[in-house]
C-alpha cells in the first residue's frame, strides 16, 4: 500500500544546480500537486495537475517546473537552485471520486547552500 | 481569493485537558474545510473535513470541529488531550470540489505536557 512516494528524502544542493524531485501515486488518482513548507508560513502551493498533460501554477511557482506525462508521476524540476529554495517539499494527490481526501507523501527536505 | 486564519502558533495543555485549536477562514463561498495533522518528519494526515451535511464532524484520534457559517470558524476541539497528540495541526480550505488546490493555515503546534 505504497500511497505517495517522493524521492529523494534528503538533498543538499549548491546554488545554481538543478535537480528533479519524483513523486509517484499508485491509487489513480487524478489532481497531484506540490507544496513547499516553510517554518510559520504553513505549506504553499507551487504547482498542480488536474491530470495527464494538465499543469498549471499554484502560489509561488517561479523557480520550478512540473509536467505530468503520466497519471502517475508527477516531478517538480528545480531550474537553477537559491537557498531561498531551501525548505521541506511535499507531494500530494487526490480523486475527483468524492473523498475530497489529499494524500501526502513523507517530503523531501531541500537545503541549497 | 480564499485564505485560512490559525490563531496561536503554539498551544500548551495538560494531559486530559480540552484541546482547542482555532481556525478561521475567508471565502466568497462556503468551501470544503479540512485539519490536517503532521507528526515529526512524517506528510501530513487527514483528521477530518467538512463538505456538506451536517456541521459538527468527527475525525479520528478522537478529533472533532464545527463548521459555524456565521462566524467562518471551523475549530478543532478534542476533549481529553493525550501525549501522542503531540504535533503540528493545520487548517485547510479548497474550492468545493477542487481539492487539487488547498490553501493551508500557518499551523499550530500542540504540546501535551503530563
Amino acid at each position: 500500500n505504497a500511497g505517495v512516494t517522493q524521492t529523494p528524502k534528503f538533498q543538499v544542493l549548491k546554488t545554481g544546480q538543478s535537480m528533479t524531485l519524483q513523486c509517484a501515486q499508485d491509487m489513480n488518482h487524478e489532481y497531484m500537486s506540490w507544496y513547499r513548507q516553510d517554518p510559520g508560513m504553513g505549506l504553499r502551493l507551487i504547482h498542480y495537475s488536474v491530470g495527464a498533460g494538465i499543469t498549471d501554477q499554484g502560489e509561488v511557482p517561479n523557480g520550478y517546473n512540473v509536467s505530468r506525462s503520466t497519471t502517475e508521476d508527477f516531478p517538480l524540476r528545480l531550474l537553477s537552485a537559491a537557498p531561498s529554495q531551501t525548505s521541506v517539499y511535499f507531494c500530494a494527490s487526490s480523486s475527483t471520486g468524492g473523498s475530497y481526501e489529499a494524500f501526502f507523501g513523507q517530503g523531501t527536505r531541500l537545503t541549497v547552500v | 481569493a480564499q485564505s485560512v486564519t490559525q490563531l496561536g502558533s503554539h498551544v500548551s495543555v495538560s494531559e486530559g485537558a480540552l484541546v482547542l485549536l482555532r481556525c478561521n477562514y475567508s471565502s466568497s463561498v462556503p468551501p470544503y474545510l479540512f485539519w490536517y495533522v503532521q507528526y515529526p518528519n512524517q506528510g501530513l494526515q487527514l483528521l477530518l473535513k467538512y463538505t456538506t451535511g451536517a456541521t459538527l464532524v468527527k475525525g479520528i484520534n478522537g478529533f472533532e470541529a464545527e463548521f459555524k457559517k456565521s462566524e467562518t470558524s471551523f475549530h478543532l476541539t478534542k476533549p481529553s488531550a493525550h501525549m501522542s497528540d503531540a504535533a503540528e495541526y493545520f487548517c485547510a480550505v479548497s474550492d468545493r470540489g477542487n481539492t487539487d488546490k488547498l490553501i493551508f493555515g500557518t499551523g499550530t503546534r500542540l504540546q501535551v505536557f503530563p
